[in-house]
């Protein structure tokens, strides 16, 4: 199966710590990557593989796998952060690929 | 630095085909696997396929019998062809580059993308 689950919204204090959880079968074979877009822009990549971030993505994203569950924790969260976060992973096939269908983070 | 730009029509009747240019720059098309993308207004991301510099295509199973990817290593461009159309397809499209290697995939960089309204 292709299909990931993410959660519509969740919401984080200014100077918290949030999770935003990733749930789809074929994370039990695949890494999830995670992407940050913005009003009106393209989606970012963010985390990759077990817990790798791209050149200038800050170190407060970190990424987690277990099981069928994919996690992006943002330690410390700002103002900034606000925005949909998309997981993304191939389909047991291997030759497929699915996005969650988004997070929306607001920072109170 | 690898940089991706999509070009094609904003506007497309229904029932006619959809057709997008992604074009590289900044680095060969050759050795990585490259993405199409869309997003509908207010909705998620939807993997559309991808095509490897080989050719070899794989296509999102719903949208599989109306999809065509090709690309042309001389210009460094992939496309993208969507046929018949509807208003269901009116979307921003974008072009990704997929770095795949055993059990890790990630889409980067992304184009900034080109919306596409399908109406007569």
């Amino acid at each position: 199966s292709s299909e990931l689950t993410q959660d519509p919204a969740v919401s984080v204090a200014l100077g918290q710590t949030v999770r935003i959880t990733c749930q789809g079968d074929s994370l039990r074979s695949y890494y999830a990557s995670w992407y940050q877009q913005k009003p009106g822009q393209a989606p970012v990549l963010v985390i990759y593989g077990k817990n790798n971030r791209p050149s200038g993505i800050p170190d407060r994203f970190s990424g987690s796998s277990s099981g069928t569950t994919a996690s992006l924790t943002i330690t410390e969260a700002q103002a900034e952060d606000e925005a949909d976060y998309y997981c993304n992973s191939r389909d047991s096939s291997g030759n497929h690929w699915a996005f969650g269908g988004g997070t929306k983070l607001t920072v109170l | 630095q690898v940089q991706l730009q999509e070009s094609g029509p904003g506007l497309v009747k229904p029932s006619e085909t959809l057709s997008l240019t992604c074009t590289v720059s900044g680095g060969s098309i050759s050795s990585y696997y490259w993405s199409w993308i869309r997003q509908p207004a207010g909705k998620g991301l939807e993997w559309i396929g991808r095509i490897y510099n080989s050719g070899s295509t794989n296509y999102n199973p719903s949208l599989k019998s109306r999809v065509t990817m090709s690309l042309d290593r001389s210009k460094n461009q992939f496309s993208l062809k969507l046929t018949s159309v509807t208003a269901a397809d009116t979307a921003v499209y974008y072009c990704a580059r997929v770095v795949a290697a055993a059990v890790v995939s990630w889409f980067d960089p992304w184009g900034q993308g080109t919306l596409v309204t399908v109406s007569s």
